[in-house]
């Protein structure tokens, strides 16, 4: 079975600050694939980042980076220096070759930045 | 850019009523999903559709039904509303040709029946 947790389910921080949104999954595949959407308030699900299962790369893009770890099954996702624009629910999901391209979402973390 | 219209962004019903929610994409994508979003649950996946007239069951099909007759539009179909059917239900596409691509959302409709 597949399953992905956000254990973080609000986060509360002021402008300026860093702050890391916990991703942790489950699947028995070898070959699968990691995601992170952003909903603002609007409610349109924003696509973010896509990790493969075989590139443990760190990623950085602009203020956000990713760190994935197969070792702790976790791909967390960092936003550095965060503004009131990164007001959100963010999402972790994960997709496998044997889940016929479904997506496993989590349960989302709702971040609130404060000015 | 892709572009994933939902027809509307709210609506209301009422009990027993047949409701249609409809879902437009414009990049040819084979794939389309229909979920439905609430409060401490999540996005939950009612139907997917891999091609025109095929659709499979996702987590929680139970009261939904679909159609796909054309490429770009997936129809999601609520028989006989009910009020636990109150929800917010977001359209998505992607394309089939290659394994695993990430996923386009609609904004979303807001449908409440009372």
């Amino acid at each position: 079975a597949q399953k992905v947790t956000q254990a973080q389910t609000e986060i509360s921080v002021v402008e300026k600050e860093d702050v890391t949104l916990d991703c942790v999954y489950e699947t028995r595949d070898t070959t699968y694939y990691l995601f992170w959407y952003k909903q603002p308030p609007s409610g349109e699900l924003v696509f973010l980042i896509r990790r493969n299962s075989f590139d443990e790369q760190n990623e950085i893009s602009g203020r956000y980076s990713w760190n994935f770890q197969k070792s702790t099954s976790s791909f967390n996702f960092t936003i550095t220096a965060s503004q009131v624009v990164d007001s959100a629910v963010y999402f972790c999901a994960l997709s496998s070759q044997g889940g016929s391209e479904k997506l496993v979402f989590g349960k989302g973390t709702k971040l609130t930045v404060n000015p | 850019d892709v572009k994933v219209t939902q027809s509307s962004r709210y609506l209301v019903k009422r009990t027993g009523e047949k409701v249609f929610l409809e879902c437009v994409q414009d990049m040819d994508h084979e794939n389309m999903f229909w979920y439905r979003q609430d409060p401490g649950l999540g996005l939950r996946l009612i139907y997917f559709s891999y091609d025109v007239k095929m659709k499979e069951k996702g987590d929680i099909p139970e009261g939904y039904s679909v159609s796909r007759e054309k490429k770009e539009r997936f129809s999601l179909i609520l028989e006989s509303a009910s009020t636990n059917q109150t929800s917010m239900y977001l359209c998505a596409s992607s394309k089939g040709q290659v394994l695993n691509q990430p996923q386009h959302f609609g904004d979303g409709t807001r449908l409440s029946i009372l």
